[in-house]
């Protein structure tokens, strides 16, 4: 089955830790992104990667950082700077990230709860 | 700059009832594409439909319609005869030509009543 898969699906912290959230997609999709949402919220964009090696900041991208070194894979670290990180993190991908046309599709989600 | 406004924040209706969504935009973009997405209280959000500035031509899906209107900047969702499993929570969402991002509004929530 093709899709985007994010572990794992709850994830406690202590404060003061850095913690990494999964992202894996085998939709063979160029662009990947990272949301955060809050309660009662729209998705707001963290980061961006339109190809391998590549990434760019969202709109709320202090405190987070994101690697891309695989077409497949676009790992989100949650960083001890990140002054409220509880939230629950949704991942995408889309075929081009360039195109107009582009839609993105999403993952499950991780609901991260700092303790 | 670009914006979504969904006005409603939380819609009760009872079952088989129509109900709509509404959504407005804002974009100084000629070439555009508007998205709806679901959120079930399982937290994914499901893709249902993805439409382009020069298609004005409403759209039908089964018991889904979007009505898109560019005179009003609005592209509006209506379920039909709804059904418990409509309850979610629904994003209308833009991306215009000049940017990499989708611009998603704040949701709507909807309950259908048993």
């Amino acid at each position: 089955d093709g899709g985007i898969t994010q572990s794992p699906k709850y994830l406690f912290r202590k404060e003061g830790q850095n913690v990494t959230l999964s992202c894996e997609q085998n939709l063979n999709h160029d662009a990947m992104y990272w949301y955060r949402q809050d309660p009662g919220q729209g998705l707001r964009l963290i980061y961006y990667s339109q190809i391998v090696n590549d990434f760019q900041k969202g709109d709320i991208a202090e405190g987070y950082s994101v690697s891309r070194e695989k077409k497949e894979s676009f790992p989100l670290t949650v960083t001890s700077a990140q002054k409220n990180p509880t939230a629950f993190y949704l991942c995408a991908s889309s075929a081009s990230g360039t195109g107009v046309t582009d839609t993105q599709y999403f993952g499950p989600g991780t609901r991260l709860t700092v303790l | 700059a670009q914006k979504v406004t969904q006005a409603q924040t939380e819609i009760s209706v009872v079952e088989k009832e129509d109900v709509t969504l509404d959504c407005v935009y804002e974009t100084r973009d000629t070439t555009y594409y508007l998205f709806w997405y679901k959120q079930p209280p399982s937290g994914e959000l499901v893709f249902l439909i993805r439409r382009n500035s020069f298609d004005e031509q409403n759209e039908i899906s089964g018991r889904y319609s979007w009505n898109f209107q560019k005179s009003t900047s609005s592209f509006n969702f209506t379920i039909t005869a709804s059904q418990v499993v409509d309850s979610a929570v629904y994003f209308c969402a833009l991306r215009g030509n000049r940017d990499d991002k989708i611009i998603f509004g704040k949701g709507t929530r909807l309950h259908i009543l048993p």
